[in-house]
């Protein structure tokens, strides 16, 4: 059971340069998201989904895109890189039972620089 | 607008010592409170949650209280161990419109 999976690792970028970071869960989750974590900031949401199909911008969406094609797949888009998308972006699930929520599985991560 | 305010910063405690990390949060549409702990260069984790209809829960050394009319909460970490040294957070979900909004975090250092 691989969870929450997460590619690349590591990543730098040029300024205005595009990229997709993939992340793929085996866990039948229904609800996925992506948050960066930058010093002293804690997580902060860029865009989630709460199914296939669905998706909605959080508190940082701008410059990023998402879609959500499948339930296992949630890619999050960098459009054109700027130095302040520098920081650890982390993907997530989750899951209902009985109508009640069940905390996030979260990735390993995925380190972006640009330079 | 920060829905849910985190405290200390950072904690050192001694080995054997009880940890406590509050949080406060402003909506009331929030049902669904976890605390995550990370370890550097790692994922978070969920470490406890609880929902607002209790107001404590307890699994082993780790315990959350809840204050439902304060619209607050916090973490107690019991017996304190240098393993415990990690970043926590807390969180607030809105479940009917699945996401969860987190606080800084807490960096806690255990001294042996």
């Amino acid at each position: 059971n691989a969870g929450v999976t997460q590619t690349p690792k590591f990543q730098v970028l040029k300024t205005g340069q595009s990229m997709t970071l993939q992340c793929a869960q085996d866990m039948n989750h229904e609800y996925m998201s992506w948050y960066r974590q930058d010093p002293g900031m804690g997580l902060r949401l860029i865009h989630y989904s709460v199914g296939a199909g669905i998706t909605d911008q959080g508190e940082v969406p701008n410059g990023y895109n998402v879609s959500r094609s499948t339930t296992e797949d949630f890619p999050l888009r960098l459009l054109s890189a700027a130095p302040s998308q520098t920081s650890v972006y982390f993907c997530a699930s989750s899951y209902y039972r009985d109508s009640l929520p069940y905390g996030y599985t979260f990735g390993s991560g995925t380190r972006l620089t640009v330079v | 607008q920060q829905q849910v305010k985190q405290s200390p910063q950072s904690l050192i405690v001694q080995k054997g010592g009880i940890s406590i990390i509050n949080c406060a949060y402003e909506n009331t549409a929030f049902d669904y409170f976890p605390w995550y702990q990370q370890f550097p260069g790692k994922g978070p984790a969920l470490l406890i949650a609880i929902r607002p209809d209790v107001s404590e829960k307890k699994e082993g050394r780790f315990t959350i209280s809840f204050n439902k009319s304060a619209k607050q909460f916090s973490l107690h970490i019991m017996d304190s161990q240098p393993g415990d040294s990690a970043t926590y957070f807390c969180a607030a979900s809105n479940t009917n419109a699945g996401k969860s909004t987190f606080g800084d975090g807490t960096t806690l250092t255990v001294k042996p």
